[in-house]
């Protein structure tokens, strides 16, 4: 079955800028998109169409796409950045999510 | 405003059904796709399945079928899940969410139903 793979965490800190990878098969041919997830909360789309950010998401996120490999990129992190991160990408028609990354702001 | 507003928690015994009601405002129902998608405790998030909220189409996640179905009451806005042949591996949250295409991404969640399986 498709699988896209994350980095299970990654810690940094205050104003440092973090880029969490997501590698799939034929995630060149696809979009993916980005959700962020606080404990207890509900996911939230921060990057949709590999690149493109939804209203009322701040600009210091961004997503790029290198061959099988889409990127969020996080600047000046701040500690609100504090979350589980999922990729998600369609495959066959078939919704697929990364295992996700949690990104700790110490 | 909400857009998506799901039932509360519900617990069930094993080999039970479960039905997960999702409200949706009129323009997200007369205007998106309806998806469910749901997360086991500590764990990430799965694909269930897809509603088309105006004529009622639906597909599903291979792991699911035979097992989910999809409706929607049209007088109400609502989609509903229902989940049979429960067992303690169905224990999650199961959140809807709407897109605007079928393969879109999901722009709007739910607040999420806690479903416990237990006996």
């Amino acid at each position: 079955s498709y699988e896209l793979i994350q980095p299970p965490s990654v810690s940094l800190s205050p104003g440092q800028t973090v880029n969490i990878s997501c590698y799939g098969d034929s995630l060149g041919d696809n979009f993916a998109s980005w959700y962020q997830q606080k404990p207890g909360k509900s996911p939230v789309l921060v990057i949709y169409q590999d690149t493109k950010r939804p209203s009322g998401i701040p600009e210091r996120f961004s997503g790029s796409t290198s061959g099988n490999t889409a990127t969020l990129t996080i600047r000046e992190t701040q500690a609100m950045d504090e979350a589980d991160y999922f990729c998600q990408a369609w495959d066959h028609n078939r919704a697929v999510f990364g295992s996700g990354t949690q990104v700790t702001v110490l | 405003q909400v857009q998506l507003v799901q039932s509360g928690t519900d617990m069930k015994r094993p080999g039970a059904s479960v039905k997960v009601s999702c409200r949706a405002s009129r323009d997200t129902f007369n205007n998106y796709y309806i998806h469910w998608v749901r997360q086991a405790p500590g764990q990430g998030l799965e694909w269930i399945g897809i509603i088309n909220p105006s004529g009622g189409a639906t597909s599903f996640q291979q792991n699911f079928q035979g097992r989910v179905s999809l409706t929607r009451d049209t007088s109400t806005s609502t989609v509903y899940m229902d989940l049979s042949g429960l067992m303690s591996d169905d224990t999650a949250v199961y959140y809807c969410a709407r897109s605007r295409f079928s393969n879109d991404a999901f722009d709007i969640w739910g607040q999420g139903t806690m479903v416990i399986v237990s006996s």
